[in-house]
């Protein structure tokens, strides 16, 4: 069974920095690209970041771009978004979510990470 | 990149049948065949329930079905049931630079 478990979400100043945690389980996490996901409250969903199996290509949406970082460790099976530069904008929660094959949008989802950026 | 456009609401009584639209541009819907559909409910992670436009994964009721005719994808569930309601969100691959871009969603009520 595949399982997604985000963490690292919290609250943070504008201007601060988070390091989200993406943990997964039940597949070839090395064999298969991931993305993070976003939906502020009470808003829709919005694609953040990709990674590409191998950790060799990474693309952002331009709101992002230049301020948060996708990394993964195929040893730890484990996937992160490092965010800077936080604005009250990115106040959303964050889903860990895999990727099919390389263009599908993902299959399966974790739970979520609430990150508040506020002072 | 903008959002694809839903319409922001659609309802039904049980047993009918309604149809989700979600239009994009000759940049991202109507250049591929890799349009997917997820269902939402309130404080859940999203599911997906269509994919390639209109492969089901295992497990998914085949009542519901999706299609595409140049820009605009749709989805349709039929024999509407009350656990149908939730949020539906379409996504579109957009090529290389933007990657993926989401609809807007759309709130399903069962009437």
């Amino acid at each position: 069974e595949v399982q997604l478990l985000e963490s690292g979400g919290d609250l943070v100043q504008p201007g601060g920095s988070l390091r989200l945690s993406c943990a997964a389980s039940g597949f070839t996490f090395s064999s298969y690209a991931m993305s993070w996901v976003r939906q502020g409250p009470g808003e829709g969903l919005e694609w953040v970041s990709a990674i590409s199996a191998t950790g060799s290509s990474t693309y952002y949406a331009d709101s992002v771009k230049g301020r948060f970082t996708i990394s993964r460790d195929n040893s730890k099976n484990t996937m992160y978004l490092q965010m800077s530069t936080l604005r009250a904008e990115d106040t959303a929660i964050y889903f860990c979510a895999k990727i099919p094959s390389w263009r599908n949008p993902p299959d399966y989802w974790g739970q979520g990470t609430l990150v508040t950026v506020s002072s | 990149q903008s959002a694809l456009t839903q319409p922001a609401s659609v309802s039904g009584s049980p047993g009918q049948s309604i149809t989700i639209s979600c239009t994009g541009t000759s940049s991202d819907v109507g250049s591929y065949n890799l349009v997917s559909w997820y269902q939402q409910h309130p404080g859940k992670a999203p599911k997906l329930m269509i994919y390639e436009g209109s492969k089901r994964p295992s497990g998914v009721s085949n009542r519901f079905s999706g299609s595409k005719s140049g820009n605009t994808a749709s989805l349709t569930i039929s024999g509407l049931q009350a656990e149908d309601e939730a949020d539906y969100y379409c996504c579109s691959y957009a090529g290389s630079s933007t990657v993926y871009v989401f609809g807007t969603g759309t709130k399903v009520t069962v009437l």
